[in-house]
């Protein structure tokens, strides 16, 4: 089993729809997750981060954790053909007070049509 | 302006010859890393940097070297390219290794035939 997985789409959504893309992961001790945006021939931009379980929010964008469930998700309300792009998630260990390198998720391509 | 540059964007080469993709950072951070991105494989840390001198393996390598001597420059050095080298390639640095906000290079995308 990979430690994360990650659906790699295509998904293909109109305009206006709400948009969840989502991660699992195996290892326990990731405690730190991120979501990163990559558009076509540009590399990953960090787009949200959050330490805990529960909802962050940032705009359009929503980050959700659960970690009993080893589970991510990233929302996008009222997507825009902007947000046409992969949508990588990536995940940090965090024991013995050190934390691990990133580990990231292969990667969900978004197309939003007008 | 903040940014991380790479050289070249683009690069064919044949199996074995020797090639260097440039990294250089203009943010005085002192973590760098690479990455190569693969269909179905995601990204994948190669080497990373924790400062001047201070290299380590990431998860990916083999097949590559790098080196440090600056702190803007990180260099990626394929000494013996094959073609399970063709990938893309990114370059990212951060202020330290565990900053979320790591800022990656435009990718260098490398055929070797």
């Amino acid at each position: 089993q990979k430690e994360v997985e990650q659906d790699p789409g295509p998904l293909s959504v109109p305009e206006g729809a709400i948009v969840s893309l989502n991660c699992t992961y195996s290892n326990s001790a990731f405690q730190y997750f991120m979501w990163y945006r990559q558009y076509s021939r540009k590399g990953p931009e960090l787009l949200m981060y959050t330490y805990s379980s529960g909802n962050k929010e940032d705009g359009r964008f929503t980050a959700q954790v659960d970690k009993s469930s080893k589970y991510i998700s990233l929302f996008i309300r009222d997507s825009q053909p902007s947000d046409s792009a992969t949508y990588l998630c990536a995940m940090r260990t965090y024991a013995g007070g050190s934390q691990g390198n990133l580990i990231f998720g292969k990667g969900t391509k978004l197309s939003v049509k007008p | 302006e903040a940014q991380v540059t790479q050289n070249p964007r683009y690069l064919i080469t044949v199996t074995g010859k020797k090639l260097t993709v440039t990294c250089s950072q203009n943010m005085n951070h002192e973590y760098m890393s690479w990455y190569r991105q693969d269909p179905g494989l995601g990204l994948r840390q190669i080497y990373y940097s924790m400062n001047v001198e201070v290299t380590d393996k990431g998860d990916v390598p083999e097949g590559y070297k790098v080196s440090r001597k600056e702190k803007r420059n990180f260099p990626l050095i394929l000494e013996s390219p094959s073609p399970n080298q063709t990938s893309l390639y990114f370059c990212a640095s951060s202020l330290f290794r565990t900053q979320e906000t790591q800022y990656f290079g435009p990718g260098t995308r490398l055929l070797v035939l």
